[in-house]
């Protein structure tokens, strides 16, 4: 079965601290993104990477950067967390082919205080 | 502008019921349309991907159709379940030569399934 897995589920942080959120995948896929989803928003893409050390910008990067030094692992990282910040962070991976299935974790509730 | 409608933002109907999610865009090039269903409090699950040569595909109860020539999608529930209650968002991908940066998401619709 698929996995796409989320380190943390629910995180409280303080504003100014660096967060990192973590997310493996077991599928060999070449492509993993990070999403953030709020509310009447919908889901928004802060970054994808196409491969080890690749990344490209999404539509909201602000504030955000990631890392994939591995292939199966995606991590985001808040460098100075705001309570703006505050939402639901999906990760989610594929394979190269264009068109094929999209895989999500569940999901990591961050709330910054 | 790119863009994913879905409606109605949010539906009621009672177990057993039928009922239809609409999804309308305006992405160009267009390459496939997918309805991804999100259970409260966890991440979207596939359905569907529809290409724009396919008309109808199935999955269980749901159905899901395309009109590329009005850029309309529709989602058919057939006999609901409590389990169908989620939120249904409807995924548009341009075709900006292979990126699957190039993903549309719709806001989706909060379908909840009464007793």
């Amino acid at each position: 079965d698929v996995k796409v897995t989320q380190s943390s589920r629910y995180l409280v942080k303080r504003t100014g601290e660096k967060v990192f959120l973590e997310c493996v995948q077991d599928m060999d896929h070449e492509n993993m993104f990070w999403y953030r989803q709020d509310p009447g928003l919908g889901l928004r893409l802060i970054y994808f990477s196409y491969d080890v050390k690749m990344k490209e910008k999404g539509d909201i990067p602000e504030g955000y950067s990631v890392s994939r030094e591995k292939k199966e692992r995606f991590s985001l990282i808040l460098e100075s967390a705001s309570t703006n910040q505050t939402s639901m962070y999906l990760c989610a991976s594929s394979d190269r082919a264009f068109g094929n299935t999209i895989y999500f974790g569940e999901g990591s509730w961050l709330t910054v205080v | 502008k790119n863009q994913v409608e879905q409606s109605p933002q949010s539906l009621i109907i009672l177990e057993g019921k039928n009922c239809t999610l609409q999804c309308n865009y305006t992405v160009s090039p267009f390459s496939n349309l997918r309805w991804y269903k999100q259970d409260t409090g966890r991440g979207p699950v596939s359905l569907t991907i529809m290409t724009f040569s396919e008309n109808t595909k199935s999955n269980g109860r749901y159905t899901a159709t395309l009109d590329a020539d009005t850029k309309q999608s529709s989602l058919h529930i057939t006999a609901s379940q409590l389990s169908d209650s989620a939120s249904y968002i409807c995924v548009v991908s341009a075709n900006y030569g292979g990126s699957q940066g190039n993903l549309i998401f719709g806001k989706g619709t909060k379908l909840s399934v009464k007793p």
